[in-house]
């Protein structure tokens, strides 16, 4: 079956412009799971949604990043007047339940998210 | 708070020879471990887990990976590494706040 998809693949964007990226998960996942992979930090945890829910939006790196998912199904990170730091590779992952996160996490291919 | 350590940045090893990624986790009670794997132009894939019990896990594509409590390790290997095998590999580790928590990554060239 799909496998957790991600678009776009690929976006440039201009300092101070916001962004929208969305994330298919796999087709009866509850869980739904954003991250970060920049050169600097790593890969870092970002939120996670059960359900619609964000239990935790601590991990958003600052209030210019917001996520929502809708119908328990397709979710979106925005990122509002973009500054060059948030240059990175953004994955989204999916598991069946969230299970206190021990579900296994099945990842997207990612975003790659260049700010000039 | 708990955190993972992959002390090796980058390892090259010859493709038919072991290969060994070492993984050192702080953390008081047992820790839930994984590894996964990050190969060029795919996503991350979960080569193994650990939560409880038999202390040596296996995985798929032949790895395995022993959890060591007295040396805070959780070391993944594989006994004959092929050019596939050729990536980034992340021990990781389950924060008590429910996150993944990952490590630096190790990168592994194999040489035929």
């Amino acid at each position: 079956g799909a496998g957790v998809s991600q678009s776009p693949s690929n976006k440039v964007t201009e300092k101070g412009k916001d962004v929208e990226l969305r994330c298919d998960p796999i087709s009866g996942h509850t869980a739904l799971y954003w991250y970060r992979q920049s050169l600097g930090q790593g890969l870092e945890f970002l939120i996670y949604f059960q359900g619609n829910s964000a239990p935790d939006k601590s991990g958003l790196p600052s209030d210019r990043f917001s996520a929502e998912r809708t119908g328990g199904s397709v979710s979106t990170l925005t990122i509002q007047r973009t500054q060059q730091e948030d240059s990175a590779v953004y994955l989204c992952a999916s598991s069946l339940s969230f299970s206190g996160g021990l579900d296994t996490q099945y990842f997207g291919p990612g975003t790659r998210l260049t700010v000039l | 708070a708990q955190s993972v350590t992959q002390p090796d940045i980058h390892i090259t090893v010859s493709e038919g020879a072991s290969l060994e990624l070492r993984c050192n986790y702080s953390y008081g009670a047992t820790p839930y471990l994984f590894w996964y794997v990050q190969s060029p132009g795919q996503g991350l894939q979960l080569l193994l887990k650990y939560f409880s019990g038999d202390t040596l896990v296996q995985g798929i594509k032949g790895f395995e990976a022993e959890f060591k409590r007295s040396q805070s390790s959780f070391n993944l290997r594989k006994p004959s590494v092929h050019w596939s095998d050729a990536a980034e590999y992340f021990c990781v580790n389950l924060s008590n706040d429910y996150k993944l928590s990952f490590g630096a990554g190790t990168t592994v060239t194999v040489r035929a």
